[in-house]
């Protein structure tokens, strides 16, 4: 299973641009990285997925350089109910069983 | 509403007793999993089943089973429940082979005395 990296936490004050970077060296080739938000006693909640260069929906835009080795998940003029945990997820469905791996997250905290 | 539900909401459970936690999906998803949420672990992955009939054991099996006679339900049973088993149990399920989206729960807070 492929491992992840991410900082543990990060700061924003509202209505800036934010960029989590998540790291995964040893990506496969069917691997597809996928992104969760995760608000206190809730489960987490899909955002984004992507194989490579660049997705974008209504909520994030995900970017991933041509190796694959990480990515960056970018939010948009962040709000206080943007604060959360995320993970990031690198994984695939190969045989039926989602070999995926959940790690700690990064807590983001946004400051008004 | 469509979705997944969890019962109990949280429990608190002797050592050595038997327990288990209910998951309801009404999505007709084949797929379904049980993770455990322990503050500073992230979620891990307890057993999971790819279709009605079937069920496959992931990261943090031991001590734990589980059961899928249809498609709404995937039941987790701790059958001789002990205090590391204390945690935040999410069950989640997944639409189909083609998408890696998994639609979670709101989790049972289980605490083990």
């Amino acid at each position: 299973l492929a491992k992840t990296t991410q900082p543990i936490s990060m700061d924003s004050y509202e209505g800036q641009e934010v960029n989590i970077t998540c790291s995964h060296n040893n990506i496969a080739t069917n691997d597809y990285i996928t992104w969760y938000q995760q608000f206190p006693s809730q489960g987490p909640r899909f955002i984004i997925q992507g194989y490579k260069t660049k997705v974008t929906n209504e909520v994030a835009s995900l970017f991933i350089p041509a190796d694959r080795k990480s990515s960056t998940l970018s939010l948009p003029r962040v709000s206080l109910s943007d604060t959360a945990v995320y993970y990031c997820l690198v994984g695939n469905h190969s045989g039926g069983y989602q070999k995926v791996t959940f790690g700690t997250g990064t807590k983001l905290q946004v400051i008004p | 509403i469509a979705g997944i539900t969890q019962a109990p909401t949280s429990q608190i459970l002797a050592a050595g007793r038997r327990m288990t936690l209910r998951c309801t999906q009404d999505m007709r998803h084949n797929a379904m999993y049980w993770y455990r949420q322990d503050l500073g672990l992230g979620l891990r992955l307890i057993h999971y089943s790819n279709t009605a009939g079937t069920t496959g054991k992931g990261e943090v099996p031991d001590g734990y089973s589980v059961s899928r006679a249809n498609t709404d339900d995937f039941p987790l049973t701790l059958a001789s429940a002990v205090p590391s088993q204390t945690s935040v149990y999410f069950c989640a399920s997944r639409a189909g082979v083609l998408t890696d989206t998994q639609y979670f729960g709101p989790g049972t807070r289980l605490t083990v005395l």
